[in-house]
């Protein structure tokens, strides 16, 4: 199976914008899904198939993909953003599992 | 209201058997495919094992493959995680995640709807 890696922590300002990478080998070959997680509470998706902003999400957050980088960007960040944020990935070989975390990033807002 | 509801968890010894369950409402349960995710308190999220509308396909992580058995009851509204031969490496919240719609991601899997999770620990 494959991984995906994300940088632990990023920190920014209310207002300034967060960019959150999520990095594979077969990025190129798979669409990105991302998650936030705030403390206590069940994951809940953000943006789908690379680009696409789940019903209910708020515009701020955007995804892009390029090569082996995934981005999560989150324009204008406010207080309530400060969250855990997952990248995930599928396999559709029948000699891998079908899912894949990234090892997720703690967003601070400070 | 849609929704998914975990039950079952609590404290284990090493080698013992478990079975979590998760209980959906709200939607039409056979129309999805099912998975389990797991989080050890404070670390990132694990996907365990998943399967399709009836329970005919199954994956597992190697992590779990030969010790755990996902299975789903579409009658009861009801998917199962039986553990076997735990180890304290299985010490996590157990979540239980709905497929997403295969018209938002064609063959992939990702999760659009997620229980609040059932803690297990395994501790001698």
């Amino acid at each position: 199976s494959y991984e995906l890696t994300q940088p632990p922590s990023v920190s920014v300002s209310p207002g300034q914008t967060a960019r959150i990478t999520c990095s594979g080998d077969a990025l190129p070959k798979r669409h990105t899904y991302w998650y936030q997680q705030k403390p206590g509470q069940a994951p809940v998706v953000l943006i789908y198939k690379d680009i696409k902003r789940s019903s209910g999400i708020p515009e701020r957050f955007s995804g892009s993909s390029s090569g082996t980088t995934a981005t999560l960007t989150i324009s204008g960040v406010q207080a309530e953003d400060e969250a855990d944020y997952y990248c995930q990935s599928t396999d559709s070989s029948a000699t891998s599992p079908p899912v894949v975390f990234g090892g997720g990033t703690k967003l601070t807002v400070l | 209201e849609v929704q998914l509801a975990e039950s079952g968890g609590r404290v284990a010894r090493p080698g013992e058997s478990l079975r979590v369950s998760c209980a959906a409402s709200g939607f039409t349960f056979e129309d999805f495919g099912m998975a389990w995710v797991r989080q050890v308190p404070g670390k990132g999220l694990e996907w365990v094992s998943g399967l399709n509308w009836n329970g005919a396909n199954t994956h597992y992580a190697d992590s779990v493959k030969g010790r755990f058995t996902i299975s789903r009851d579409n009658a009861k509204n009801s998917l199962y995680l039986q553990m076997s031969s735990l180890s304290v490496e299985d010490t996590a919240f157990y979540y239980c995640a709905r497929r997403g719609d295969a018209a938002m991601a064609g063959t992939d899997w990702f999760f659009d709807l997620w229980g609040r999770g059932t803690l297990v620990t395994v501790s001698s």
